[in-house]
């Protein structure tokens, strides 16, 4: 079974500054992974994804993530942060392959960036 | 865009009473989840369904949830007896079926639960 952690309950950040969410699975296969984004009051919505290939992928907003298979881990990222980012950060995976595998999420990572 | 639709917004039944929560998924996707997100937690996976049959469920998907895809377009989660830690917010999604890696999951709005 898979397990997703994410490190950070609570971040607060001000306008422009760097964020970096950290995430780390554990899973003894081959993953997808995933940062799911939820604004106040709307529902999940993807970011970015990661199936194979390079491991620094790119969102949407100005997000990034980088797979590292050896830390087991999927950090998202952001340059410079707006207010608008204000929101919870979900990470997640499932076993890469085809079908209805469910997702495991990561408890989530209520940001909240201060003007 | 396409997108995943859930009804009602917002459910509130009392404790014993059988509910069902409705969700259309996007109309060219085969796969379809059911998840929860009780109030201040994560959100944790229910169900799983494909080819009108169940495809993998979790620990929290009991005797008292089904799902059923009635026709073409809606899927459906019941619960028979509702009890007070259900209450919850349940988010439907669905994928699409590439036959490899590819498995995006798109959600729908969810549907907030409140037993009584």
């Amino acid at each position: 079974a898979q397990s997703v952690s994410q490190h950070n309950h609570h971040v607060i950040l001000s306008e422009a500054a760097s964020l970096e969410l950290g995430c780390n699975y554990s899973y003894g296969g081959t993953v997808n992974l995933f940062w799911y984004v939820q604004y106040p009051g709307q529902h999940l919505q993807l970011l970015l994804k990661y199936f194979s290939g390079d491991p620094l992928v790119k969102g949407i907003k100005g997000f990034e993530a980088e797979f590292i298979k050896s830390k087991f881990s999927f950090n998202l990222r952001k340059p410079s942060v707006q207010w608008s980012d204000t929101a919870e950060y979900f990470c997640a995976v499932n076993a890469a392959g085809g079908g209805a595998d469910g997702l495991t999420f990561g408890k989530g990572t209520h940001l909240i960036i201060q003007p | 865009e396409p997108e995943v639709t859930q009804t009602p917004s917002h459910q509130v039944t009392q404790m014993g009473q059988e509910v069902i929560l409705r969700c259309v998924p996007i109309s060219n996707h085969l796969y379809f989840y059911w998840y929860r997100q009780i109030l201040g937690q994560k959100v944790e996976f229910l169900v799983s369904f494909y080819n009108n049959e169940i495809s993998e469920k979790s620990e929290i998907f009991d005797d008292q949830f089904s799902v059923e895809r009635p026709d073409g377009s809606n899927f459906t989660l019941k619960i028979r007896s509702t009890k007070l830690e259900d209450s919850a917010m349940y988010f439907c999604a669905s994928s699409e079926s590439s036959g490899g890696y590819y498995n995006e999951q798109f959600f729908g709005p969810g549907t907030r639960l409140t037993v009584l």
